[in-house]
């Protein structure tokens, strides 16, 4: 079956402008996860989303950030007036539920150059 | 806060070469231990996991057992291949089961 996809791949943007990055789950999966990995560094966790609601936000880094998921599927991150130390790859996964013995599936990112 | 710490790479091997990469992991009570792979151009995938002490994962050759005496989860592998060339991450569940806490990822490259 199809897996977790995201849009775009790449962004590139400019410095003080707003970004919206989509993820679309795999059906079906209430749990919904969003990451950021720099250069050279494992993925660092954002937010995770049981169903429409943000049940743990604890790692966005500043009020820039915002994600939504107003029907419980897809998600969109906003980073609004973008700097260039946003530039990062920004993961998307999900999970059935979001219990402890669940797989998070991971989506390919998108990568994000801020100039 | 809880952490991952796994060696640096890169690691250069030959074929059929044993492999290790050790991590280590500090945190609250007795999370779930994951290894991630992630390909050269592909997404993260996960490879193995553990969920109590002295559980074994396994997959594709690949082995890691979850050591609560010394915070490990080294992963291991008899006989590596060129295919086997990637970007590996251990990572531990954390928060209340819903956040990956990653290490740094140990860069392995395989040579015929």
């Amino acid at each position: 079956g199809a897996g977790v996809s995201q849009t775009p791949s790449n962004k590139v943007t400019e410095k003080g402008k707003y970004v919206e990055l989509r993820c679309d789950p795999i059906s079906g999966h209430t749990a919904l996860y969003w990451y950021r990995q720099s250069l050279g560094q494992g993925p660092e966790f954002l937010i995770y989303f049981q169903g429409t609601g943000a049940a743990d936000d604890s790692g966005l880094p500043n009020d820039r950030f915002f994600a939504v998921r107003p029907e419980g599927s897809v998600s969109t991150l906003k980073i609004q007036r973008t700097e260039r130390g946003d530039s990062a790859v920004y993961l998307c996964a999900s999970s059935l539920s979001g219990t402890e013995q669940e797989t998070q599936y991971f989506g390919p990112g998108t990568r994000l150059l801020v100039l | 806060g809880d952490s991952v710490t796994q060696m640096e790479g890169p690691v250069t091997l030959s074929e059929e070469a044993f492999l290790t990469i050790n991590c280590t992991y500090t945190a609250t009570g007795y999370p779930s231990l994951f290894w991630y792979v992630q390909y050269p151009g592909e997404g993260l995938q996960l490879l193995l996991k553990a969920t109590k002490a002295d559980d074994k994962g396994s997959n594709k050759g690949f082995e890691a057992t979850y050591r609560k005496e010394t915070t490990s989860f080294h992963l291991e592998k008899g006989s590596v291949q060129v295919s086997d060339s990637a970007v590996y991450f251990c990572a531990l569940l954390s928060g209340g089961y819903n956040k990956l806490i990653f290490g740094a990822g140990t860069r392995l490259a395989v040579h015929p």
